[in-house]
């Protein structure tokens, strides 16, 4: 099945630093959604994207939906050791089936 | 309190004994929809329903069914599991399919297929 390109895989950064993650894929989407996986719990929703190159906040992170419409990227600013968890884009599949393509996820460790 | 739960949360099978994992959630929801994640494939979808009685397949539906009688319940059955179906399973519920409607994840069930 279709998959988008999520990088980093992981990532292991001091508490303070800004952290960056990007998807990419080969076909256009029309709404750009990031999730957040906490250890032992499902993926709930941080930010969705329904514009090309609309640029949204949600606190301390800001996301992009690409002008191609086959990217986004999510940044974190100033990150805190709650932030740790697995990050994961997902790209709502047109067609009307409700379904989401997944990013293979990025992990995130936060050293205080 | 809104929620999508699933039971059980950790599952041990052996290869062929029929199982289900049940999903429920209280939000009047007509869309639900399974996801398997598997490290370093993130989430697939498995199949999912638009409303009562309507279930389609995913991206991964072999070995799987579902059934949709009832708006809140949304059980998916291994009839014979095998062990390339250890997995985390995940249901998700909204509104309806797409759009603006957010999905809302269950807790996930961990299977293992021995």
């Amino acid at each position: 099945g279709q998959q988008l390109n999520q990088s980093p895989q992981s990532m292991f950064i001091q508490e303070g630093e800004d952290v960056s993650m990007n998807c990419t894929s080969s076909s256009i989407f029309n709404t750009w959604l990031w999730y957040k996986q906490d250890p032992g719990e499902g993926p709930v929703l941080l930010i969705a994207l329904y514009k090309a190159g609309e640029l949204t906040s949600n606190g301390r992170l800001t996301a992009q939906f690409g002008i191609t419409r086959k990217d986004s990227f999510l940044n974190i600013s100033a990150s805190i050791p709650s932030d740790v968890g697995i990050y994961f884009c997902a790209g709502l599949y047109s067609g009307n089936t409700g379904k989401l393509i997944f990013g293979q996820g990025t992990t995130l460790q936060v050293k205080p | 309190e809104a929620q999508v739960t699933q039971n059980p949360r950790y599952l041990i099978t052996v290869t062929g004994k029929k199982l289900t994992v049940t999903c429920s959630q209280n939000m009047n929801h007509e869309y639900m929809s399974w996801y398997r994640q598997d490290p370093g494939l993130g989430l697939r979808q498995i199949y999912y329903s638009m409303n009562v009685e309507v279930t389609d397949k995913g991206d991964v539906p072999e070995g799987y069914k579902v059934s949709r009688k009832e708006k809140r319940n949304f059980p998916l059955i291994l009839e014979s599991p095998s062990p390339n179906q250890t997995s985390l399973y995940f249901c998700a519920s909204s509104f309806k399919a797409g759009g603006v409607n957010e999905q809302f994840f269950g807790p996930g069930t961990r299977l293992t297929v021995l």
